[in-house]
Protein backbone atom coordinates (compact mmCIF):
# COMPACT_ATOMS: atom_id res chain seq x y z
CA UNK A 1 0.00 0.00 0.00
CA UNK A 2 1.20 3.82 -0.67
CA UNK A 3 2.59 5.10 2.80
CA UNK A 4 2.41 8.88 0.99
CA UNK A 5 -0.53 10.28 -0.82
CA UNK A 6 -0.37 13.90 -2.34
CA UNK A 7 -2.80 16.85 -2.50
CA UNK A 8 -4.30 17.74 -4.53
CA UNK A 9 -3.81 15.32 -7.36
CA UNK A 10 -4.15 18.14 -9.84
CA UNK A 11 -3.22 22.07 -9.58
CA UNK A 12 -3.69 24.46 -11.98
CA UNK A 13 -1.96 28.14 -11.74
CA UNK A 14 -0.78 31.12 -13.14
CA UNK A 15 3.05 31.99 -13.73
CA UNK A 16 4.35 34.10 -10.91
CA UNK A 17 1.58 32.46 -8.14
CA UNK A 18 2.89 29.82 -5.12
CA UNK A 19 2.02 26.41 -5.93
CA UNK A 20 1.09 24.02 -2.64
CA UNK A 21 1.02 20.49 -2.84
CA UNK A 22 0.46 18.32 0.74
CA UNK A 23 1.76 15.04 1.55
CA UNK A 24 -0.02 12.51 4.26
CA UNK A 25 1.83 9.23 5.20
CA UNK A 26 0.67 6.38 7.63
CA UNK A 27 4.18 5.70 9.67
CA UNK A 28 6.74 7.09 11.76
CA UNK A 29 9.91 8.09 9.20
CA UNK A 30 13.10 8.38 9.93
CA UNK A 31 13.20 11.40 6.55
CA UNK A 32 10.63 12.27 4.10
CA UNK A 33 11.85 13.68 0.32
CA UNK A 34 10.18 15.55 -2.35
CA UNK A 35 11.03 14.72 -6.14
CA UNK A 36 10.02 16.28 -9.32
CA UNK A 37 9.19 14.13 -12.60
CA UNK A 38 9.07 16.28 -15.98
CA UNK A 39 6.76 14.47 -18.28
CA UNK A 40 8.57 11.33 -19.21
CA UNK A 41 11.57 11.39 -17.55
CA UNK A 42 13.15 9.99 -14.45
CA UNK A 43 12.94 11.53 -10.88
CA UNK A 44 14.91 14.03 -9.40
CA UNK A 45 15.25 15.08 -5.89
CA UNK A 46 14.28 18.33 -4.75
CA UNK A 47 15.03 18.60 -0.94
CA UNK A 48 14.95 15.91 1.83
CA UNK A 49 13.67 16.68 5.40
CA UNK A 50 14.85 14.76 8.52
CA UNK A 51 12.36 13.61 10.71
CA UNK A 52 13.55 16.73 13.77
CA UNK A 53 13.29 19.47 11.31
CA UNK A 54 10.22 21.52 10.77
CA UNK A 55 11.13 23.69 8.03
CA UNK A 56 13.35 23.74 5.19
CA UNK A 57 14.21 26.15 2.19
CA UNK A 58 16.19 25.32 -0.96
CA UNK A 59 15.82 28.40 -3.05
CA UNK A 60 11.96 28.94 -4.54
CA UNK A 61 11.51 26.19 -2.13
CA UNK A 62 10.11 25.49 1.24
CA UNK A 63 8.71 21.94 2.93
CA UNK A 64 7.69 21.76 6.64
CA UNK A 65 6.75 18.06 8.54
CA UNK A 66 4.63 18.18 10.96
CA UNK A 67 5.38 14.42 12.66
CA UNK A 68 2.40 14.92 14.64
CA UNK A 69 -0.18 15.15 11.66
CA UNK A 70 2.14 12.77 9.65
CA UNK A 71 1.86 15.28 6.88
CA UNK A 72 4.32 17.60 5.02
CA UNK A 73 4.01 20.32 2.78
CA UNK A 74 5.87 21.69 -0.37
CA UNK A 75 5.60 25.21 -1.26
CA UNK A 76 6.77 26.72 -4.75
CA UNK A 77 6.92 30.61 -4.67
CA UNK A 78 6.73 33.00 -7.76
CA UNK A 79 6.07 29.88 -10.30
CA UNK A 80 7.35 29.33 -13.42
CA UNK A 81 6.10 27.65 -16.53
CA UNK A 82 9.38 25.25 -16.46
CA UNK A 83 8.08 24.31 -13.01
CA UNK A 84 5.08 22.30 -14.98
CA UNK A 85 5.88 18.70 -13.86
CA UNK A 86 4.87 16.18 -11.30
CA UNK A 87 6.13 16.28 -7.55
CA UNK A 88 6.12 13.25 -5.27
CA UNK A 89 7.01 12.58 -1.63
CA UNK A 90 9.05 9.87 -0.65
CA UNK A 91 9.07 8.54 3.02
CA UNK A 92 11.88 6.46 4.76
CA UNK A 93 9.53 4.73 7.16
CA UNK A 94 11.31 4.05 10.72
CA UNK A 95 12.45 0.47 10.94
CA UNK A 96 15.24 -1.10 12.66
CA UNK A 97 17.61 -3.15 11.96
CA UNK A 98 16.36 -3.31 7.95
CA UNK A 99 17.62 -1.79 5.11
CA UNK A 100 15.68 1.41 3.90
CA UNK A 101 12.93 0.76 1.52
CA UNK A 102 11.48 4.69 0.17
CA UNK A 103 8.24 4.79 -0.35
CA UNK A 104 6.98 7.17 -2.50
CA UNK A 105 3.39 9.24 -2.94
CA UNK A 106 0.86 9.11 -5.81
CA UNK A 107 2.21 12.61 -7.31
CA UNK A 108 0.68 15.84 -7.30
CA UNK A 109 0.52 17.47 -11.37
CA UNK A 110 1.32 20.76 -11.35
CA UNK A 111 0.67 23.05 -14.15
CA UNK A 112 2.11 26.52 -14.79
CA UNK A 113 0.41 28.37 -17.51
CA UNK A 114 1.82 31.95 -18.90
CA UNK B 1 29.25 12.32 -15.83
CA UNK B 2 27.11 8.77 -16.52
CA UNK B 3 25.15 8.61 -13.51
CA UNK B 4 22.45 6.32 -13.28
CA UNK B 5 22.06 4.39 -17.25
CA UNK B 6 18.90 2.54 -18.26
CA UNK B 7 18.88 0.34 -21.12
CA UNK B 8 16.90 -0.33 -23.16
CA UNK B 9 14.38 2.98 -23.16
CA UNK B 10 11.45 1.07 -25.30
CA UNK B 11 10.54 -2.40 -25.52
CA UNK B 12 8.25 -4.67 -26.27
CA UNK B 13 7.16 -8.19 -25.12
CA UNK B 14 5.10 -11.17 -25.97
CA UNK B 15 3.26 -12.74 -23.12
CA UNK B 16 6.10 -15.74 -21.49
CA UNK B 17 8.97 -14.57 -23.11
CA UNK B 18 12.02 -13.34 -20.99
CA UNK B 19 14.11 -10.30 -20.56
CA UNK B 20 16.62 -8.60 -18.81
CA UNK B 21 16.42 -4.52 -17.99
CA UNK B 22 19.94 -3.45 -17.72
CA UNK B 23 20.93 -0.61 -15.07
CA UNK B 24 24.73 0.54 -14.29
CA UNK B 25 25.71 3.45 -11.98
CA UNK B 26 29.08 4.90 -12.24
CA UNK B 27 29.21 6.90 -9.06
CA UNK B 28 30.50 4.01 -7.20
CA UNK B 29 26.62 4.04 -4.86
CA UNK B 30 26.54 0.74 -2.77
CA UNK B 31 22.81 1.07 -2.72
CA UNK B 32 21.14 0.31 -6.21
CA UNK B 33 16.54 -0.41 -6.36
CA UNK B 34 14.33 -0.73 -8.96
CA UNK B 35 10.94 0.98 -9.38
CA UNK B 36 7.86 0.35 -11.38
CA UNK B 37 5.61 3.34 -12.39
CA UNK B 38 1.57 2.47 -13.38
CA UNK B 39 -0.99 5.36 -13.73
CA UNK B 40 -2.39 6.59 -10.55
CA UNK B 41 -0.01 4.15 -8.34
CA UNK B 42 2.91 6.59 -7.99
CA UNK B 43 6.44 4.17 -7.71
CA UNK B 44 6.10 1.50 -6.01
CA UNK B 45 9.35 -0.81 -4.78
CA UNK B 46 10.21 -3.71 -6.86
CA UNK B 47 13.71 -5.06 -5.56
CA UNK B 48 16.54 -3.28 -3.85
CA UNK B 49 20.33 -3.67 -2.86
CA UNK B 50 22.61 -2.09 -0.57
CA UNK B 51 25.90 -3.52 -1.96
CA UNK B 52 27.62 -5.99 -4.09
CA UNK B 53 25.79 -9.67 -3.42
CA UNK B 54 23.17 -8.65 -1.15
CA UNK B 55 19.72 -8.06 -2.73
CA UNK B 56 16.08 -7.90 -0.87
CA UNK B 57 12.23 -7.57 -1.98
CA UNK B 58 10.50 -4.75 -2.37
CA UNK B 59 6.42 -4.24 -2.83
CA UNK B 60 6.08 -6.12 -5.69
CA UNK B 61 8.52 -8.52 -6.14
CA UNK B 62 6.38 -10.90 -7.79
CA UNK B 63 7.49 -11.83 -11.32
CA UNK B 64 11.01 -10.44 -11.00
CA UNK B 65 14.46 -11.56 -9.93
CA UNK B 66 17.67 -9.33 -9.30
CA UNK B 67 21.14 -9.75 -9.01
CA UNK B 68 23.80 -7.56 -7.73
CA UNK B 69 27.13 -9.72 -8.88
CA UNK B 70 28.94 -5.90 -8.95
CA UNK B 71 28.58 -2.38 -7.66
CA UNK B 72 28.33 -1.04 -10.65
CA UNK B 73 25.32 -2.98 -12.13
CA UNK B 74 22.02 -3.94 -11.34
CA UNK B 75 19.81 -6.09 -13.70
CA UNK B 76 16.40 -6.78 -13.33
CA UNK B 77 14.91 -10.14 -15.04
CA UNK B 78 11.74 -10.42 -16.06
CA UNK B 79 11.65 -14.77 -16.42
CA UNK B 80 7.90 -14.91 -18.07
CA UNK B 81 6.61 -11.54 -18.93
CA UNK B 82 3.06 -11.00 -18.17
CA UNK B 83 0.59 -7.98 -19.27
CA UNK B 84 0.13 -7.11 -15.78
CA UNK B 85 3.82 -6.09 -16.07
CA UNK B 86 3.25 -3.38 -18.75
CA UNK B 87 4.38 -0.29 -17.01
CA UNK B 88 7.91 2.41 -16.57
CA UNK B 89 10.64 0.91 -15.49
CA UNK B 90 13.12 2.90 -13.31
CA UNK B 91 16.45 2.06 -11.11
CA UNK B 92 17.31 4.18 -8.58
CA UNK B 93 20.99 4.59 -7.37
CA UNK B 94 21.97 6.61 -3.90
CA UNK B 95 25.26 6.28 -1.42
CA UNK B 96 23.51 5.74 1.46
CA UNK B 97 24.52 1.56 1.89
CA UNK B 98 21.97 1.18 5.16
CA UNK B 99 19.36 4.01 6.75
CA UNK B 100 19.15 6.01 3.20
CA UNK B 101 18.84 9.54 4.51
CA UNK B 102 20.76 10.55 0.77
CA UNK B 103 18.69 11.78 -2.02
CA UNK B 104 18.12 8.72 -4.82
CA UNK B 105 19.74 9.31 -8.51
CA UNK B 106 16.96 8.20 -11.43
CA UNK B 107 17.73 6.84 -14.53
CA UNK B 108 15.49 8.01 -17.50
CA UNK B 109 13.50 4.71 -17.36
CA UNK B 110 12.54 1.52 -19.69
CA UNK B 111 8.78 1.86 -20.89
CA UNK B 112 8.24 -1.95 -21.18
CA UNK B 113 4.63 -3.21 -22.84
CA UNK B 114 3.68 -7.31 -22.94
CA UNK B 115 0.91 -7.67 -25.09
Amino acid sequence: SQQGEEDPQALSIQEGENATMNCSYKTSINNLQWYRQNSGRGLVHLILIRSNEREKHSGRLRVTLDTSKKSSSLLITASRAADTASYFCATDEERSGTASKLTFGTGTRLQVTL
Amino acid sequence: NAGVTQTPKFQVLKTGQSMTLQCAQDMNHEYMSWYRQDPGMGLRLIHYSVGAGITDQGEVPNGYNVSRSTTEDFPLRLLSAAPSQTSVYFCASSRDRGRLSEKLFFGSGTQLSVL
